[in-house]
């Protein structure tokens, strides 16, 4: 089946340090990545969409400034918490969809998720 | 809003009984996924079913989807104390394409040995 993995697993960093979070698809290629943001006893929320050679499109609410998303290639997305605050704290988890054809929907498969303790 | 709202938020039963949880949601859909989460781990894709399906079914697991009240139902027969995590549903809302997830708040549920 089709696998996700995000390194690292837990990061600890000070505040005002940078923090990043890679996402890759193993197996398969991935035109579109997703980063959710999860708090304690929280449900997952969407922060951005990651599309393969273009920008990010954030969703309301999120910093693009301080969430920065790079997806250089089709099987690797990063996301690089800026000058981290102990608020940014939260389990960071990223999806991949494969190509699909215009008007289908395509299944995301999520990666293990990394939290991120910011002291 | 269009986050799916699930209820109860949490749910304690005996091992072997069966658990419901219920999710809503307030626009219209293209498909609608249940996943599982452990503890502070990864999600677990459970089921989807899409917006013209009424029902499905996957081993233990039951899904039942009512657009017309926009709501949807997981159900967890003969329940295993394995089956204590945290579960989610999750729509899509269609568009085309690739669109993230909206989940809902989710349902703790706690299997007791």
């Amino acid at each position: 089946g089709a696998v996700v993995s995000q390194h690292p697993s837990w990061v600890i960093c000070k505040s005002g340090t940078s923090v990043k979070i890679e996402c890759r698809s193993l197996d398969f290629q991935a035109t579109t990545m997703f980063w959710y943001r999860q708090f304690p006893k929280q449900s997952l929320m969407l922060m951005a969409t990651s599309n393969e050679g273009s920008k990010a499109t954030y969703e309301q609410g999120v910093e693009k400034d301080k969430f920065l998303i790079n997806h250089a290639s089709l099987t690797l997305s990063t996301l690089t918490v800026t000058s981290a605050h102990p608020e940014d704290s939260s389990f960071y988890i990223c999806s991949a969809s494969p190509p699909t054809s215009s008007g289908q929907f395509s299944t995301q498969y999520f990666g293990p998720g990394t939290r991120l303790t910011v002291l | 809003s269009q986050q799916g709202e699930e209820d109860p938020q949490a749910l304690s039963i005996q091992e072997g009984e069966n658990a419901t949880m219920n999710c809503s949601y307030k626009t219209s859909i293209n498909n609608l996924q249940w996943y599982r989460q452990n503890s502070g781990r990864g999600l677990v894709h459970l089921i989807l079913i899409r917006s013209n399906e009424r029902e499905k079914h996957s081993g233990r697991l039951r899904v039942t989807l009512d657009t017309s009240k926009k709501s949807s139902s997981l159900l967890i027969t003969a329940s295993r104390a394995a089956d204590t995590a945290s579960y989610f549903c999750a729509i899509y809302g269609g568009g085309g394409g690739a669109d993230g997830l909206t989940f809902g708040k989710g349902t703790h549920l706690i299997i007791q040995p």
